[in-house]
């Protein structure tokens, strides 16, 4: 059973250009987390969608960021007109119901992408 | 603002017992975190402790609690190569709504 797995590891995109950044979650799991760690700073949540629906984006930027998890394939995290402040590593976790329990023993993450914008 | 801090680097001898530190700001989290990342991994939940707890212990490893001063400590007993890696603390209200630290870079040294 293969992990969350998120390519490409590392995007390299210039000023202006846009970043997609995609995440395949585990088999069976229906939730799809997205965190960003930007230079010197820790793990931040952006977003929470399940298949097709956003149920939280309250930590996603509020322009030229987007999320998405269609029905089929995998989940995309869009950045439209990057900009430098947008370098940072993009993590996703997956998990196979809202993990609004006591812990988060059924969250499994991603090993992130590193956005570099020039 | 909620605020996670830690030590970006350790480095302990094979062997030995490694300390990990972190101070958090946020005295409403119910549960606080350690995440273990690997080189080219995702991050991997090691152990977690409930607000109202002051040591949780499992295995090698020891989590203090002083929920006074707002400090988490992860301690690995008899530290293995294989323990190389980040480690991030974390707190939350147990969900997806977490707040990391940097991350401690832990070298283990043969």
């Amino acid at each position: 059973n293969a992990g969350v797995m998120q390519n490409p590891r590392h995007l390299v995109r210039r000023r202006g250009q846009e970043a997609r950044l995609r995440c395949s979650p585990m088999k069976g799991h229906s939730h799809v987390y997205w965190y960003r760690q930007l230079p010197e700073e820790g793990l931040k949540f952006m977003v929470y969608l399940q298949k097709e629906n956003i149920i939280d984006e309250s930590g996603m930027p509020k322009e030229r960021f987007s999320a998405e998890f269609p029905k089929e394939g995998p989940s995309i995290l869009r950045i439209q007109q990057v900009v430098r402040g947008d370098s940072a590593a993009y993590f996703c976790a997956s998990s196979p119901l809202h993990t609004g329990g006591p812990t988060n023993e059924k969250l499994f993450f991603g090993s992130g992408t590193q956005l570099s914008v020039l | 603002g909620e605020d996670v801090e830690q030590s970006l680097f350790l480095s302990v001898r094979e062997g030995d017992s490694s300390v990990i530190n972190c101070t958090y700001t946020d005295s409403s989290s119910t549960y606080l975190y350690w995440y273990k990342q690997e080189p080219g991994a995702g991050l991997q939940l090691l152990t977690y402790i409930f607000s109202n707890m002051d040591m949780k212990q499992d295995q090698r490893l020891t989590v203090l609690l002083n929920k006074k001063d707002k400090h988490l400590s992860l301690r690995i007993a008899d530290t293995q190569t294989g323990d190389s890696a980040i480690y991030f603390c974390a707190e939350g209200a147990g969900s997806y709504q977490l707040t990391f630290g940097k991350g401690t870079k832990l070298s283990v040294i043969p």
